[in-house]
């Protein structure tokens, strides 16, 4: 059964950069997209990114100029860097799995349990 | 602001039907599959409906999805004090960004 753990630090400081990795255990990051999701406090859920396991990205026009998602197949991690942060980009960050259905992501069926991160001096 | 539009709050009686419904556009919900994620208070969203109205083994049949043109909607019979959480719609762009519904607060009362 397919795990995905969040790790990273839980504080950060304003104009710095959050970094995050999802490390998945009990099965292969191939052939799947990798998301990355935010939420918050008290608030919605907010679609960050994905990377294909082939590398490809594609990010929330929002984020865009900011985030960075890359992925280390040989060590079965993806991982999130947002830069320049603000008090703003406080949030439970999620990691997920997409499925690939016919080159396209597809719904997301496996999610970690969320890393809480606040941004503060 | 979401894309997708959800009403903040639903609720029902146990053994009720209810309904909650989610609006997008042409660019999402019009031309892409529409999926449904249940979260309950304190944990990690868990997928309820995918491409529109099929669930995923272990999901019990009173959930059901349903899409017509750019809007869908998440239907619950036979409520169960155990339904009450938050329920987020999420769709795909034609960009391949994704996109959630702000989320519906399902109270069971």
């Amino acid at each position: 059964q397919v795990q995905l753990q969040e790790s990273g630090p839980g504080l950060v400081k304003p104009s710095e950069t959050l970094s995050l990795t999802c490390t998945v255990s009990g099965g292969s990051i191939s052939s799947y997209y990798w998301s990355w999701i935010r939420q918050p406090p008290g608030k919605g859920l907010e679609w960050i990114g994905y990377i294909y396991y082939s590398g490809s990205t594609n990010y929330n026009p929002s984020l865009k100029s900011r985030v960075t998602i890359s992925v280390d197949t040989s060590k079965n991690q993806f991982s999130l860097k947002l830069r320049s942060v603000t008090a703003a980009d406080t949030a439970m960050y999620y990691c997920a799995r997409a499925t690939d259905y016919g080159d396209f992501p597809d719904y997301m069926d496996v999610w970690g349990k969320g890393t809480t991160v606040t941004v503060s001096s | 602001q979401s894309v997708l539009t959800q009403p903040p709050s639903a609720s029902g009686t146990p053994g009720q039907r209810v309904t909650i419904s989610c609006s997008g556009s042409s660019s999402n919900i019009g031309s892409n599959y529409v999926y449904w994620y249940q979260q309950l208070p304190g944990t990690a969203p868990k997928l309820l409906i995918y491409r529109n109205n099929q669930r995923p083994s272990g999901v019990p049949d009173r959930f059901s999805g349903s899409k017509s043109g750019t809007s869908a909607s998440l239907a619950i019979s036979g409520l169960r004090s155990e339904d009450e959480a938050n329920y987020y719609c999420a769709a795909w762009d034609d960009s391949l960004s994704g996109l959630f519904g702000g989320g519906t607060k399902l109270t069971v009362l």
